[in-house]
Order: C-alpha cells, then structure tokens, then sequence
C-alpha cells in the first residue's frame, strides 16, 4: 500500500520570503502526484499534479513542485509567499492501477507573518 | 471543473441521531467519492459511490455505519448512523471525470464540506 509522508506540520514563513513544503511518498508502483491547498474553513482545492512527462510542475497562484522519483519526493515551492497563502497543504498520491483514490498526507500548516 | 455542493453546510446532532449528507454535482461524473477529515487531522477516504451499485468501503468502515447511495450520474448521499462524538469531522465528496476529457480524468474536485459536531 502507498503512503504519504509530509515532513512538516506547520511551516511559519515571512511575506515576500520563499517557502518549501516536503512531501514523500511510498509506493512499488507508479503513481500520480497532486497538491491541494484548503483555506479556513474551505474545501479543497487543487494546486497542481503530476500525471507523467516533464518532472516540474507549474500550478496556480505561484506555487510549482518537483517530481523526484530516484527520491520519491515532491515537494512544493513557491519563490514568494502573500499573506493570503495562509492555509494548509495537502500532498497526495493516487495509483494509476487503482482508480484515482487519493491517499493523503498529514498536511502542513503554512502561516505567513508579515 | 465541477462544481460540487454540499448539503448541509454544518450540523450539530445528538449522539444517536443520524444525518444524511447529500452531495451535487453540475455534470454527469463518473466516479464519486466520500472522504472523511476529522479535527486537526489529513482526508481519509471512507469509500467509493457507485452509480447502481453497493458502494466500496475502504477499511475501517462499513456499509452500517456509513451507507451510501449514488441514484445517478450527478448525485450522491453518506448517512452517519447513530451517530458518537468520534463522529465529529469534515465530511467531503469529491468527483473524478468531469468535462476535461482524459486530463481531467485524473484530477479529483472536492466539494466544500459539512462540519459535523456530534455532541
């Protein structure tokens, strides 16, 4: 079975300064990669994913991440944060054999101070 | 992407009570599922919806406790039954295969929630 592993609960980060959300995965099968981004009290919503091809991945507000299969990871970046990045971040993972169930990580908790 | 709604938004129940949470979505879909995110806590998938048939329960939960219906392509419902305090989370469904074609095959749309407190 996949696992999810977010290395970071909270990650308290200055505005305009850049962040880095960790996220590893485990899996003996190949799988697809997503991050979702929950706002207080909101539902989730999807930021990027990776299916296949390229290893970078662009998604919106900023925010890209990097698949890194030698590492099973991939993390999340974005070069500058807003205040209105505050929310928590979700990794997860899907088996392309098994009918696109998300396994979650645990979430990391991004507070920007301005 | 689809949009999702959630019926109710938050509830407040006694133990023993049951609530049935309905899920609607804007276009036909064809996979549907029920996640449960309990307090401070990461999603955790409770089972699959499938249209005109028994749902698929992941472990740790079973049809009893949480029986599911999925009548059409664009609807679903989750019941918790007689209900605990340890039933208190975020209950959300999500969609897979909306109108983007193979891409969106894979990206998985979420619904914004009920906030159930069991008390």
């Amino acid at each position: 079975a996949q696992s999810v592993t977010q290395l970071d609960s909270q990650v308290p980060v200055f505005e305009e300064a850049p962040v880095e959300l960790r996220c590893n995965y485990s899996s003996s099968v190949s799988v697809y990669l997503f991050w979702y981004v929950q706002y207080p009290n909101q539902g989730l919503q999807l930021l990027l994913k990776y299916l296949s091809g390229s290893t970078l991945v662009k998604g919106i507000n900023g925010f890209e991440a990097e698949f890194n299969k030698s590492q099973t990871s991939f993390h999340l970046r974005k070069p500058s944060v807003h205040i209105s990045d505050t929310a928590e971040y979700f990794c997860a993972v899907s088996l392309k054999a098994a009918g696109n169930k998300l396994t979650f990580g645990g979430g990391t908790r991004v507070l920007v101070k301005p | 992407s689809a949009v999702i709604s959630q019926k109710p938004s938050r509830d407040i129940c006694q133990r023993g009570t049951s609530l049935t949470i309905q899920c609607q979505v804007d276009s036909q879909v064809t996979m549907m599922f029920w996640y449960r995110q309990q307090p401070g806590q990461s999603l955790t998938l409770i089972a699959t919806a499938n249209q005109g048939s028994e749902a698929t329960y992941e472990s740790g939960f079973v049809i009893d406790k949480f029986p599911i219906s999925r009548p059409n392509l664009t609807f679903s419902t989750l019941t918790v039954s007689n209900m605990s305090p340890e039933d208190s989370s975020i209950y959300l469904c999500s969609v897979v295969g909306g109108q983007d074609g193979p891409r969106g095959a894979y990206e998985q749309y979420f619904g914004p929630g009920t906030r159930l407190t069991v008390t």
